[in-house]
């Protein structure tokens, strides 16, 4: 099985300022995906973004961008412009693009942001 | 479309007390997937379903069945509950291996006490 880390449990950010979230991952395949989702109070998870791994540019959704470093198997979320609304938890989950049924999601990790 | 729907949002179960938790979506996906999310954990994958008459088992299934007669349900069946299944499961969809986003449903709060 693949293996997701996330070494951050918990991170804080002041409104309207920059964060960055890690994520490493265990791989030995070439073809895969890799995702952010948002989890807020309600539970309910929602995705952030997607990378896919042969893309060599970074993925960007408005005020959030990845830093995509595939040799070093790093995927690190940031969050620009911090707002109240994304104080939530976050996970980086990776999906082989072989096999490709399984999520494999990293434990989290909990943005508070501070007003 | 309401998405994917999961019922009922807690439950309480007492040691060795069976119960099944509904999961539907009404957007004509092929992919449905049962995960649970312990404390302070992400999300596991119990059971998947690539389509109506196919499940196959994730990393956890142990003490848990699954059906899909339809493309919309997708039960999940817990016998004998345990302390530990104790969880929050939440239930996901995605139209196909070619479309990777996956669509979560609110989740289900289950004791077991």
């Amino acid at each position: 099985a693949q293996t997701v880390t996330q070494s951050q449990p918990e991170m804080s950010v002041q409104e309207a300022e920059t964060v960055t979230l890690s994520c490493t991952y265990d791989t030995s395949e070439s073809d895969y995906y890799l995702f952010w989702y948002k989890q807020p109070p309600s539970r309910q998870m929602i995705l952030v973004i997607r990378q896919e791994a042969y893309k060599q540019q970074n993925a960007t959704e408005n005020r959030f961008s990845v830093n995509f470093q595939k040799a070093a198997k790093s995927f690190s979320l940031k969050i620009s412009d911090s707002q109240l609304g994304d104080a939530a938890m976050y996970f980086c989950a990776y999906r082989s693009g072989d096999t490709g049924n399984q999520f494999y999601f990293g434990t989290g990790t909990s943005l508070t942001v501070i007003p | 479309n309401a998405g994917v729907t999961q019922t009922p949002k807690f439950r309480i179960l007492k040691i060795g007390q069976s119960m099944t938790l509904q999961c539907t979506q009404d957007m004509n996906h092929n992919y449905m997937y049962w995960y649970r999310q312990d404390p302070g954990m992400g999300l596991k994958l119990i059971y998947y379903s690539v389509g109506a008459g196919i499940t196959d088992k994730g990393e956890v299934p142990n003490g848990y069945n699954v059906s899909r007669s339809t493309t919309e349900d997708f039960p999940l069946r817990l016998e004998l509950a345990a302390p530990s299944q104790t969880s929050v499961y939440f239930c996901a969809s995605s139209y196909s291996i070619s479309l990777t986003e996956q669509f979560f449903g609110p989740g289900t709060r289950l004791t077991v006490l």
